[in-house]
């Protein structure tokens, strides 16, 4: 069975970073990457970027270019989301998801990760 | 503002069937195949629909996916209570070179 099992809750405050991470568990992990969604308080969706972990290949979303860093730890199963310069805006739940290939859907999701940027 | 387009909610009595639209354009919709997900309160979101119409296991066949052109909609027949969430349509978009979601729609059961 699919795991997607990520990092605990992250008060951070402005300007810092935050290192969210997810392990993965019950499927070959070379044969899906990752992506990760987030959704602030009250809001819709948002993507944020997707990582293979066949060759490491990343896309971003471009409001987080610069910001973010995606990677990915085949010998542990762990996939880890890096967002610098945090502000109050960045408040928000933290998805990551499996996905196939790019365009595909992603057909399972970890729990959530809350973080909140607080001075 | 989302690039796909959702209307903020609808409602309908139990038993009643919606169907919630999901506009967009060319560069995503028209081109790509289209994916829908449900979030209960408080959860992670749930895949629901993928390639434009098809149930993953385990998904009742209440919940159906259709596209045409630059449009998608997803209907629920035989509405119940615990059908009550928030939907999102999402597709990958050749412009952006990424996912992009609509900004959901809230269905309540009266």
């Amino acid at each position: 069975q699919v795991h997607l099992v990520q990092s605990g809750t992250e008060v951070k405050k402005p300007g810092a970073s935050v290192k969210v991470s997810c392990k993965a568990s019950g499927y070959t992990l070379t044969n899906y990457g990752f992506t990760w969604v987030r959704q602030a308080p009250g809001q819709g969706l948002e993507w944020m970027g997707w990582i293979s972990t066949f060759n490491g290949d990343t896309r971003y979303e471009q409001k987080f270019q610069g910001r973010i860093t995606l990677t990915t730890d085949t010998s542990t199963g762990t996939a880890n989301m890096e967002l610098r310069s945090l502000g109050s805006e960045d408040t928000a739940m933290y998805y990551c998801a499996r996905v196939r290939i790019l365009g595909a859907h992603f057909d399972s999701w970890g729990q959530g990760t809350l973080v909140t940027v607080s001075s | 503002q989302s690039v796909l387009t959702q209307p903020p909610s609808v409602s309908a009595a139990p038993g009643q069937r919606v169907t919630i639209s999901c506009s967009g354009s060319s560069s995503n919709i028209g081109n790509n195949v289209v994916h829908w997900y449900q979030q209960l309160p408080g959860v992670a979101p749930k895949l629901l629909i993928y390639h434009d119409d098809l149930l993953p296991s385990g998904v009742s066949d209440r919940f159906s996916g259709a596209k045409s052109g630059t449009s998608a909609s997803l209907a629920i027949s035989g509405l119940q209570s615990e059908d009550e969430a928030d939907y999102y349509c999402a597709v990958w978009d050749d412009r952006l070179d990424g996912w992009v979601f609509g900004g959901g729609t809230k269905v309540t059961v009266l």
